[in-house]
């Protein structure tokens, strides 16, 4: 079984502009999450996504959005990115179940600022 | 207060020792709980589902005490590979559904 694929790897963009990363989760799993991870510091929620809407956020500014599309996969987009938005971005899937199930997480992206 | 919170850390044992992770959460309405490990610039990782009745697997144990809103993984027999942070996580949906990860606990094993 695939697990969640993430991509680009690595991402290295300049303050001001934007960044696009990609989500694919397990096949069979609805619901996608988004965490931004700094170096050194605890997973911070950004966004959850199931059947194709958003269903909640965490405290980030409107500049972080995304989407996803009818196959479950989802997109996250930065907007005029600043140094501190430099992190391990981790994508999440699990089953629409509301909890029951854990989350399984892709190998991340790692976004540099410069 | 947060909602999930663990051991500060980090732990230092030797090869060979038991070690013990608490994590307590503040929400009753909490339905489901994890723990997971995260290597240094790794994805988190699901360790084990925690059940009302504890649960084992090989040498990690995890037990949940609901009435005391604690959770705790123990690791028998520590090896240099259980090197990683640990996290505590816990769902619920009250409120909106929620996922919450503590803050991790770092742990070293040493030769």
């Amino acid at each position: 079984e695939a697990g969640v694929t993430q991509s680009p790897t690595h991402l290295i963009k300049t303050r001001g502009q934007q960044a696009t990363l990609r989500c694919s989760p397990i096949s069979g799993h609805t619901s996608v999450y988004w965490y931004q991870q700094a170096l050194g510091l605890g997973l911070q929620f950004l966004l959850w996504y199931d059947e194709g809407e958003e269903r909640n956020r965490g405290n980030f500014p409107p500049r972080f959005s995304g989407r996803q599309f009818p196959n479950y996969s989802s997109e996250l987009n930065v907007n005029a990115l600043e140094l501190e938005d430099s992190a391990l971005y981790l994508c999440a899937s699990s089953f629409r179940d509301r909890g029951h199930s854990p989350l399984h997480f892709g190998n991340g992206t790692r976004l540099t600022v410069t | 207060r947060k909602e999930v919170e663990q051991d500060p850390g980090p732990f230092n044992v030797p090869e060979g020792a038991t070690v013990a992770f608490n994590c307590t959460y503040s929400n009753s309405a909490s339905q489901s709980f994890f723990w997971y490990r995260q290597d240094c610039r790794k994805e988190p990782k699901l360790l084990m589902s925690v059940y009302s009745s504890g649960n084992e697997d090989g040498r990690f144990t995890a037990q949940l005490n609901r009435a005391s809103q604690y959770i705790s993984l123990l690791i028998r027999d520590s090896k240099l590979s259980d090197s990683a942070t640990y996290l505590c996580v816990v769902t619920r949906n009250t409120g909106g559904f929620k996922t919450i990860f503590g803050a991790g606990t770092r742990l070293f094993v040493k030769a």
